[in-house]
């Protein structure tokens, strides 16, 4: 399987505190995506990348910034967390052109007090 | 702007027997592809089969198996001989016109001994 890793697995903040999640993969894919989840709404877009510096907003983007300075690191921040951005978030990434499954990381549970 | 929904919240099963799954969608793109996705307990997302719109045979991965009605817009699962390993949330995806995967809302099954 492609190798996807996410960082913090679990995390506890405050409200108003900057908050940076990790994703890193080894496949050298083009396309990295944020999604968040939570009951009720299934899993949603924050934001994705399809190159190096190149990123773009998701349907739920508001509250959330991510930099793309290397093909294996995409990272998200939220820049003053809040009790409404407790959530599980998944980063993802996609296959070839032959392939448009995605793969996911194993998630982060963010939890914001 | 593509859409799937999955209008069964919640169901369950008795072991050994089958269960379907449903899911529509909606996209304006003649070519797209079509996936269920598994999330069990543990949290991970993993990919249980998947369909490409200009082909006219279903899917089937061992047990689980599409019906894809391309008319209809329909795409449901089916899954035989339910095992209690099945317990999960199962999700609708769709890709299509190179945006980023949408998601349905989830149907959490339950497998019963």
């Amino acid at each position: 399987d492609a190798g996807i890793t996410q960082s913090p697995r679990h995390k506890v903040t405050e409200t108003g505190t900057p908050v940076t999640l990790r994703c890193h993969q080894t496949e050298n894919h083009r396309y990295m995506y944020w999604y968040r989840q939570d009951p009720g709404h299934g899993l949603r877009l924050i934001h994705y990348s399809y190159g190096v510096k190149d990123t773009d907003k998701g349907e739920v983007s508001d509250g959330y910034s991510v930099s793309r300075s290397k093909t294996e690191d995409f990272l998200l921040t939220l820049e003053s967390a809040t009790s409404s951005q407790t959530s599980v978030y998944f980063c993802a990434i996609r296959g070839g052109s032959r392939d448009y499954g995605y793969t996911f990381g194993s998630g982060t549970r963010l939890t914001v007090v | 702007a593509q859409t799937v929904t999955q209008s069964q919240p919640e169901m369950s099963v008795q072991e050994a027997e089958t269960v379907t799954l449903s899911c529509t969608y909606d996209t304006s793109e003649s070519n797209y592809y079509l996936f269920w996705y598994k999330q069990p307990p543990s949290r991970q997302m993993i990919l249980v089969i998947r369909q490409e719109a200009y082909k006219q045979q279903n899917a089937t991965e061992n047990r689980f198996s599409v019906n894809f009605q391309k008319a209809a817009k329909s795409f449901s699962l089916k899954i035989s001989d339910s095992q209690l390993g099945d317990t999960a949330m199962y999700f609708c995806a769709l890709f299509s016109g190179n945006t980023p995967l949408v998601f349905g809302k989830g149907t959490r099954l339950s497998v019963i001994a």
